[in-house]
């Protein structure tokens, strides 16, 4: 089945810098990749996704590239402000309205002002 | 938008009683619901998939003896956690595949916490 491996599981950064958050899926079937922003005790936010017939996608201060060749897909932040500390997973599925969702481990990411 | 509805939002439950935890799709036919759980500071890791009207397919070390799945309409699926323990304690969330006319993607609903005493 598909496993989709996430790092870094941390990452810290100064308010206005960048980040970037990597993931990697094992069944190069998958075509949807959605990124998503959890606060504790709370369901998963939708912030980006991305199909697999398209190589980026940005929306704003997001971004998110996609390498079919390789597997692997990165969420890019820009401008980073401290109300965006949180927890990000990524996923993968072989289809964007029925396939199962397999998400990556999560990355605590905190923006210090 | 697409809404899951999810009930209870947390359950306090003493050791060997079952708890049921219920999804509705409130404005959409969901065929397909996905079960996770997930742990303090982990992941959603995936328990099971249901699908209206058929038995639900459980991932790999999922007890389905102990967590019930039921998706007797395309509007409600059930999970009961069976002759629960402490160690069944966990944030529990559903997630509704969309589909047809609302287009593509997954609605959460908004989790259960559960905690066996």
């Amino acid at each position: 089945g598909e496993n989709v491996e996430q790092h870094p599981s941390t990452l810290s950064v100064q308010e206005g810098d960048s980040a970037v958050i990597k993931c990697t899926y094992s069944d190069s079937a998958s075509n949807y990749f959605p990124w998503y922003k959890q606060e504790l005790g709370k369901r998963p936010q939708l912030i980006i996704d991305i199909r697999s017939n398209v190589g980026e996608k940005k929306d704003q201060r997001i971004a998110v590239t996609l390498n079919k060749t390789a597997k692997h897909f990165s969420l890019h932040i820009t401008e980073t402000q401290p109300e965006d500390s949180a927890v990000y997973f990524c996923a993968a599925s072989l289809s964007s309205n029925t396939g199962k969702l397999i998400f990556g481990q999560g990355t605590t990411l905190q923006v210090k002002p | 938008g697409a809404v899951v509805s999810q009930h209870p939002s947390r359950v306090i439950c003493k050791s060997g009683t079952s708890v049921k935890i219920e999804c509705r799709s409130l404005d959409f036919q969901a065929t397909t619901m996905f079960w996770y759980r997930q742990f303090p500071k982990k992941s959603l890791m995936l328990m099971a998939t249901s699908n209206e009207g058929s038995k639900a397919t459980y991932e790999q070390g999922v007890e389905k003896d102990k967590f019930l799945i039921n998706h007797a309409s395309l509007t409600l699926s059930t999970l009961t956690v069976t002759s629960a323990h402490p160690e069944d304690s966990s944030f529990y969330i559903c997630s509704a595949a969309q589909g047809g006319q609302r287009g593509y993607g997954y609605t959460f609903g908004s989790g259960t916490r559960l905690t066996v005493v």
